[in-house]
């Protein structure tokens, strides 16, 4: 069965650091994994897709990378603002069965001013 | 464009009482989904409807059911509700499966 961790659950930075926030899923047959935003009382955003194909995506200052071997993946955020704050969370789409995502708890992230 | 639109944003419920959670989606997507997410146990799937005229369950569909009344729109009732259904419901839509997901605003659906 697909299982998904987000270590660690919480994580507070100073303004500008760079930080990586980790992914791990017990089964490598992945159609993709998506990195999603989720402000306080609000739905979830996607930030990244990746295939299972890729090695990594980019959009501004994050870059999602994908170690579909070794079960992980990782968001980097470069040059962390306080407008960062937020629950990151990834989700895998396993190969097979049910059409379905399977969501980690997420990371809350406080960038320090 | 308004994405994914959910209603009611809030809403209580005494046990027993019937409800139904409206969702629209103005991306033209095939692919709907109906989610709910508890403290420290993540997304879970209801239910989903890989494209117009069908649904399928999810990982916890017990207490709900769903229509897909047309391309736009996926609803979700609870027919009879709990306090173990008190949790924040999402809905979601992609192009079709495997695609990005895109998500409304959520509902909070308290039942006493």
């Amino acid at each position: 069965k697909q299982e998904v961790t987000q270590i660690p659950a919480a994580l507070s930075v100073p303004e500008g650091e760079n930080l990586v926030l980790n992914c791990s899923f017990t089964d490598s047959a992945i159609y993709n994994l998506q990195w999603f935003r989720q402000d306080p009382g609000k739905g979830l955003t996607s930030l990244l897709l990746i295939q299972s194909s890729q090695r990594e995506q980019t959009s501004g200052r994050l870059n999602a990378s994908l170690d579909k071997s070794s079960g992980r993946s990782t968001l980097y955020i470069a040059a962390s603002q306080p407008g960062d704050s937020a629950t990151y969370l990834c989700a895998v789409r396993p190969v097979g069965g049910t059409y379905k995502y399977i969501f980690g708890t997420g990371t809350r992230l406080k960038v320090l001013a | 464009n308004a994405g994914v639109t959910q209603t009611p944003k809030f809403q209580v419920l005494k046990t027993g009482q019937s409800m139904t959670l409206q969702c629209a989606q103005d991306m033209n997507h095939n692919s709907m989904y109906w989610y709910r997410q508890d403290p420290g146990m993540g997304l879970r799937l209801i239910y989903y409807s890989a494209s117009e005229g069908t649904t399928d369950k999810g990982e916890v569909p017990n207490g709900y059911n769903v229509s897909r009344l047309n391309k736009r729109e996926f609803s979700l009732r609870l027919e009879s509700a709990a306090p173990s259904q008190t949790s924040v419901y999402f809905c979601a839509s992609s192009e079709w499966l495997r695609e990005k997901l895109f998500f409304g605003s959520g509902t909070q659906l308290s039942v006493l």
